[in-house]
């Protein structure tokens, strides 16, 4: 059965702070992996990771692929408190796209 | 904004009746995804739609069912509403080429179900 699995489960940090979200994933004739982030709204796009791109960076965000070890991370540097969300890991599946989602990470950034 | 669109933002029944989701894509985008959120669950895929056509269907349960129409717009029709369908349920679209190769996929603002 396809599985995502994201560590830990909440997380509080303090402004300024690097943190280190972490994805691990079985899935069936897996394509990509996709990070969203989720603000007690919709989920927004934050980076889809492929074997064709497997290090993705937008400004302090950062994403890894390891295809090998099946696992993702993802870096958030210099914390702000608008960084307080919900991140969520989600692993792509066959030629459909349909996305296997994680539980997700809580951060909370504190000033 | 994702440009996503999604009608009502909330809705709130009573068990048994049957209610209607509806969901825009993004212009150009020709497949759709329904999820469903629920905080014991997480995100759970239910169906996608490619161009009118039924593409992949996840843990859907037999009284749910959703069609995609010509315009490219979707919807998500829930019957025999019981206590545990109250949930937030989300309409994602992506531009999802016959190719096989997919792109990421945008969320709408969902529609926000209680069942009393």
């Amino acid at each position: 059965e396809d599985k995502v699995v994201q560590s830990p489960l909440s997380l509080v940090v303090h402004e300024g702070d690097t943190v280190t979200l972490n994805c691990s994933y079985e899935v069936t004739n897996f394509r990509s992996l996709l990070w969203y982030k989720q603000e007690k709204k919709a989920p927004t796009f934050l980076f889809m990771l492929t074997s064709s791109g497997i290090e993705k960076k937008s400004g302090r965000l950062s994403s890894i692929l390891d295809k090998k070890e099946l696992f993702s991370i993802l870096n958030i540097t210099a914390t702000q408190t608008g960084d307080s969300a919900v991140y969520l890991c989600a692993g792509g599946s066959g030629n459909t796209g349909k996305l296997i989602f994680g539980q997700g990470t809580t951060l909370q950034v504190k000033p | 904004d994702s440009g996503v669109t999604q009608t009502p933002k909330h809705l709130i029944t009573a068990t048994g009746q049957r209610v209607t989701l509806r969901c825009s894509p993004r212009s150009g985008d020709l497949s759709v995804y329904w999820y469903q959120q629920s905080l014991d669950q997480g995100l759970q895929f239910l169906i996608q739609y490619y161009n009118g056509e039924e593409r992949a269907k996840g843990n859907i349960l037999e009284r749910f069912s959703a069609q995609q129409f010509p315009d490219l717009h979707s919807e998500l029709n829930l019957s025999s509403l019981e206590l545990g369908d109250s949930a937030l349920y989300f309409c994602a679209s992506s531009l999802a080429p016959a190719s096989g190769i997919y792109n990421e996929q945008f969320f709408g603002p969902g529609t926000r179900l209680t069942v009393l």
